[in-house]
Formats: structure tokens, sequence, C-alpha cells
């Protein structure tokens, strides 16, 4: 199994909503990552898990909550988002051996925030 | 601090002709990897193919090929007998060993012509 799945695939939340996106992988990888991408740019990454720790967080705004329940699977729970939040958000992972990390992406959870 | 420049934001092919993406790094690092990964319209991001920086050898997956340049710090992608599947936006990436920050380029979108 060599996927990273991802739900949902959309999203429709208004800025007082809670809700959380979902990120699966089977691939024994022990890091995870959670990027935001805007149309027609690169994405931006946001957080990195490396042993369900949190390694890296890329200043990310508090309505951006993310959580490694265990080394499979990672979640991002929203909170008071606003409406330039809305964007493609990428889950990836990746062996998470020092030397070498290729990242593998999941097909994407695409959010809008009325 | 590592950056990556891809200096053709869109570029077009007719179909079974062969074309090349450009691509340009700066890293500080001795020992690093180079990957071009592709994102259909509205699909998966997926990576095409590899370069550890440490090997003279340029990278080949079937159609795709790079030219690696280490002093130069160039790495291009030439595809051949274009598909029409190959139509999607390009990201050329670079990741230093022992670092989970990917840092992507622009993008160069591309668009394969019947």
């Amino acid at each position: 199994d060599t996927e990273v799945t991802q739900t949902p695939k959309h999203l429709v939340m208004g800025m007082t909503n809670k809700k959380s996106l979902k990120c699966e992988q089977h691939m024994g990888h022990r890091a995870m990552y959670w990027y935001k991408q805007k149309a027609k740019k690169p994405p931006e990454l946001m957080f990195v898990y490396s042993y369900e720790k949190l390694s890296i967080n890329e200043s990310v705004p508090s309505r951006f909550s993310p959580e490694c329940p265990n080394s499979s699977l990672l979640n991002l729970h929203l909170h008071a988002l606003q409406p330039e939040d809305s964007a493609l958000y990428l889950c990836a992972s990746s062996q998470g051996r020092r030397s070498y990390n290729e990242q593998f992406f999941g097909p994407g959870t695409r959010l809008t925030v009325l | 601090a590592q950056t990556v420049t891809q200096s053709q934001p869109e570029m077009s092919v007719q179909e079974a002709e062969t074309v090349t993406l450009s691509c340009t790094y700066d890293t500080s690092e001795n020992n690093y990897y180079l990957f071009w990964y592709k994102q259909p319209p509205s699909r998966q991001m997926i990576l095409v193919i590899r370069q550890e920086a440490y090997k003279q050898q340029n990278a080949t997956e079937n159609r795709f090929s790079v030219n690696f340049q280490k002093a130069a710090k160039s790495f291009s992608l030439k595809i051949s007998d274009s598909q029409l599947g190959d139509t999607a936006m390009y990201f050329c990436a670079q990741v230093g060993a022992g670092s989970y920050q990917l840092t992507f380029g622009k993008g160069t979108k591309l668009s394969v012509i019947p």
C-alpha cells in the first residue's frame, strides 16, 4: 500500500464552526506533514510530525491545531477559521529516516470557509 | 537558506514531442536530494523523478529524465514523447539530508497539445 488517504475530499464551513481533517497512511512512515496550497502556488509547509512528536510548526495560527494519535494517523483540527484560510490542504508522509525524505502526498481536502 | 527557482511559469508542447523544464536551486548543504513532482488538474501530487546530489549519473524514469549539473546548481526535467496525460503543474523541489523541509519552486504549468 503506497497510498496516503485524506478525508473529507471537500469541506465547507462557517467561521464559527469546528471541523477536523483526517489523514492516514499504512506505509510504515514515521514522518507526516500538513501543507496548505493556494491555487497555482506550491504547497506551503504547516506542520511536521516525526515519530508522533511535533517537529516543525511553521508559525501557523492557533486556529489550526494538529494531532498525531499514532504513527498512521494525522488530524488537523480547525476552529474559527477565516475566509483566507480557504485552500487545498495536503497531507504527506515520508519514511522519517534522516538521510532520505521522499514525501508521498495525499489527494487533499479542498476547504472553503464562508 | 534554500531556494528553488523555476523560471518558466507556463509551457506548451505538441503531443509526441520533447520538452525541457528548467530548475535552478541554491543550498549550503553538502548532501541533498532533488525532486520533480507532478500535480495534474484537480488530482494528486505524485513524484516523477528524484536525484541524489552525491550521484553524478542523471536519473531516468521511462520518458522522464533529468540533466543534473551540480556545479551550476541546475536540475532540468526532460519529457520525451509527450502525452496528453503529462498536462500538469510541475514542481521542482529540494531537501537537505537530515531535513524534513521540502523547498518547492513556484511551478511550471505544462500543457500538452493534441
